[in-house]
C-alpha cells in the first residue's frame, strides 16, 4: 500500500541554524510534491510545489529537493526563526487524480531563540 | 480578499445524528476538496469537486458521507447516522482548479466535529 513517512518527533533547532525535514514514499509515483505549514488550530497553508521533473525548487528561505530515484523530498528552512515553528506537511499528487493529496503526518519544528 | 470559510467551525453532536457541514471557496476557484483531520495526523482526502461534478469521491470512508456542490461554488458536506469514530476535523480547500499547474490549494480553518 502507498505510504508516506515523515519523522514523527519534533525537530527542535536553534534561531539561525538550517532546519532539514524529510519525507520518503512508497509505492507511490507522484507527478509532483507540495510542503505546506500549519499552525495548531489551523488550516494547512501552501508553501512550495516542485514536479517530478524538477531537482530542487527555492523561495525566499525555503529550499526543497525531489529525488525520486530514492524516493524522496527535503525541505530546508534557512536562517530560523522562532516564528517558523510549526508543523510542516509533505502532500503527495498524481496524475490518476489531479485534486487529490496524500499527506504525511507531518514534523513539529520548534525554533529556540 | 476573503480566504475559504467554513461553518460551523464546531460542533458537537450525538452518536446516530445527521450533521452538515459548509465550506464557502474562494470566489473564482473552480476545484474545491474535503479532507479531514485526527489529532497528531495529516489531512485524509475525502472527495473533490472539479465545478458542480464530484472528480473523485474515492476517499469517503463510506455511504454515510455524502458530499454536494450544486452551483459550483459553496459545498456542503454530510454524515448520515454519525459514529463517535467520526470525530475529527473536517478541512474544505479550493484552488483555481485542479491540475498540476494549478495544484496550490488554500485551506479553510476546519470544523471540529465531535460525536458523544
Amino acid at each position: 500500500s502507498q505510504k508516506i513517512e515523515q519523522n514523527s518527533e519534533a525537530l527542535n533547532i536553534q534561531e539561525g541554524k538550517t532546519a532539514t525535514l524529510t519525507c520518503n514514499y512508497t509505492n507511490y509515483s507522484p507527478a509532483y510534491l507540495q510542503w505546506y505549514r500549519q499552525d495548531p488550530g489551523r488550516g494547512p497553508v501552501f508553501l512550495l510545489l516542485i514536479r517530478e521533473n524538477e531537482k530542487e525548487k527555492r523561495k525566499e528561505r525555503l529550499k526543497v529537493t525531489f529525488d525520486t530515484t530514492l524516493k524522496q523530498s527535503l525541505f530546508h528552512i534557512t536562517a530560523s526563526q522562532p516564528a517558523d515553528s510549526a508543523t510542516y506537511l509533505c502532500a503527495l499528487g498524481s496524475t490518476d487524480s489531479w485534486g487529490k493529496l496524500q499527506f504525511g503526518a507531518g514534523t513539529q519544528v520548534v525554533v529556540t531563540p | 480578499g476573503a480566504g475559504v470559510s467554513q461553518t460551523p467551525s464546531n460542533k458537537v453532536t450525538e452518536k446516530g445524528k445527521y450533521v452538515e457541514l459548509r465550506c464557502d471557496p474562494i470566489s473564482g476557484h473552480t476545484a474545491l476538496y474535503w479532507y479531514r483531520q485526527s489529532l497528531g495526523q495529516g489531512p485524509e482526502f475525502l472527495i473533490y469537486f472539479q465545478g458542480t461534478g464530484a472528480a473523485d469521491d474515492s476517499g469517503l470512508p463510506n455511504d454515510r458521507f455524502f458530499a454536494v456542490r450544486p452551483e459550483g461554488s459553496v459545498s456542503t458536506l454530510k454524515i448520515q447516522r454519525t459514529e463517535r469514530g467520526d470525530s475529527a476535523v473536517y478541512l474544505c480547500a479550493s484552488s483555481l482548479r485542479a491540475g498540476q499547474g494549478h495544484g496550490e490549494q488554500y485551506f479553510g480553518p476546519g470544523t471540529r466535529l465531535t460525536v458523544t
